[in-house]
C-alpha cells in the first residue's frame, strides 16, 4: 500500500524553525517527484513546494510566499521527504500535507493524512 | 485571492447534477496546462478526482467528470450523493508565477 505520514508539527514562536519529516512506504521514493502542499485557516490548499527525483537533478521549487525561508529536501535512502522551515510566520499556522507530484502534469496524487504547525507566541 | 477562480459554494438534492467551474488566465489554463481536481472532506487528506482534465484515477466512480475549454475548466458530479458533501479544488500550473496553482475552492451541499 502506498502511504505518505507526516511528522514533526507542533507549536513554535514567530521568528523560530521547525522541521517537517514525511516517510514514505509501498512505492519506489527515490523516482519520486515529491510536494509540499498547506491549507491555512479559513482558506483553501496552497502550494508550498517540490523537489525533482535524483534522476531528474533533485532540484526544488518554492512558492513565493516561502521562498528563502522553507527549504525542501530529501533523504532516498530513508525514503524520507523534509520540509525544513526558518524565519516562521503567524500566516504559516496550517496543516501541511506531503504528496507525491506528477513529472509532467504537475498534480499530487498520493497524499499524506498532514500535520499541524502553528505559529504562535 | 486565488489565481484560478471558482465559486464559494454550489448546492444540490441528492440524485441531482452539479457544476463547478474553474477559470484561470493565459498564463495558466488558457496556455494548455492541464487543470486537475481534488475532493477534500474535513481532518482527511485531499484525494485526486480527475487529471489532466479528464481523466479518472481508479477507483473514482464515473458520476465525476471534467472537462476544459479555453482558459476554464468544469467539474460535473451526477448522481449527487450525501457522501459527496465535500470542498473541491482545481489546480494547475502557471507559467508566470512558476508555480502550481489552486482554486479557492467550493464548498458542495447535498441537500
Amino acid at each position: 500500500e502506498v502511504q505518505l505520514v507526516e511528522s514533526g508539527g507542533g507549536l513554535v514562536k514567530p521568528g523560530g524553525s521547525l522541521r517537517l519529516s514525511c516517510a514514505a512506504s509501498g512505492f519506489t521514493f527515490r523516482n519520486a517527484w515529491m510536494s509540499w502542499v498547506r491549507q491555512t485557516p479559513g482558506k483553501g490548499l496552497e502550494w508550498v513546494g517540490r523537489i525533482k527525483s535524483r534522476d531528474d537533478g533533485g532540484t526544488t521549487d518554492h512558492a513565493a510566499p516561502v521562498q528563502g525561508r522553507f527549504t525542501i529536501s530529501r533523504d532516498d535512502s530513508k525514503d524520507t521527504l523534509f520540509l525544513q522551515m526558518d524565519s516562521l510566520k503567524t500566516e504559516d499556522t496550517g496543516v501541511y500535507y506531503c504528496a507525491t507530484c506528477n513529472n509532467t502534469k504537475y498534480y499530487m496524487d498520493v497524499w499524506g493524512k498532514g500535520i499541524t504547525v502553528t505559529v504562535s507566541s | 485571492q486565488s489565481v484560478l477562480t471558482q465559486p464559494p459554494s454550489v448546492s444540490g438534492a441528492p440524485g441531482q447534477r452539479v457544476t463547478i467551474s474553474c477559470t484561470g488566465s493565459s498564463s495558466n489554463v488558457g496556455a494548455g496546462y492541464d487543470v486537475h481536481w481534488y475532493q477534500h472532506l474535513p481532518e482527511t487528506a485531499p484525494k485526486l478526482l480527475i487529471y489532466g482534465n479528464i481523466n479518472r484515477p481508479s477507483g473514482v466512480p464515473d458520476r465525476f467528470s471534467g472537462s476544459k475549454s479555453g482558459t476554464s475548466a468544469s467539474l460535473a458530479i451526477t448522481g449527487l450523493q450525501p457522501e459527496d458533501e465535500a470542498v473541491y479544488y482545481c489546480q494547475s500550473y502557471d507559467s508566470s508565477l512558476s508555480a502550481v496553482v489552486f482554486g479557492g475552492g467550493t464548498k458542495l451541499t447535498v441537500l
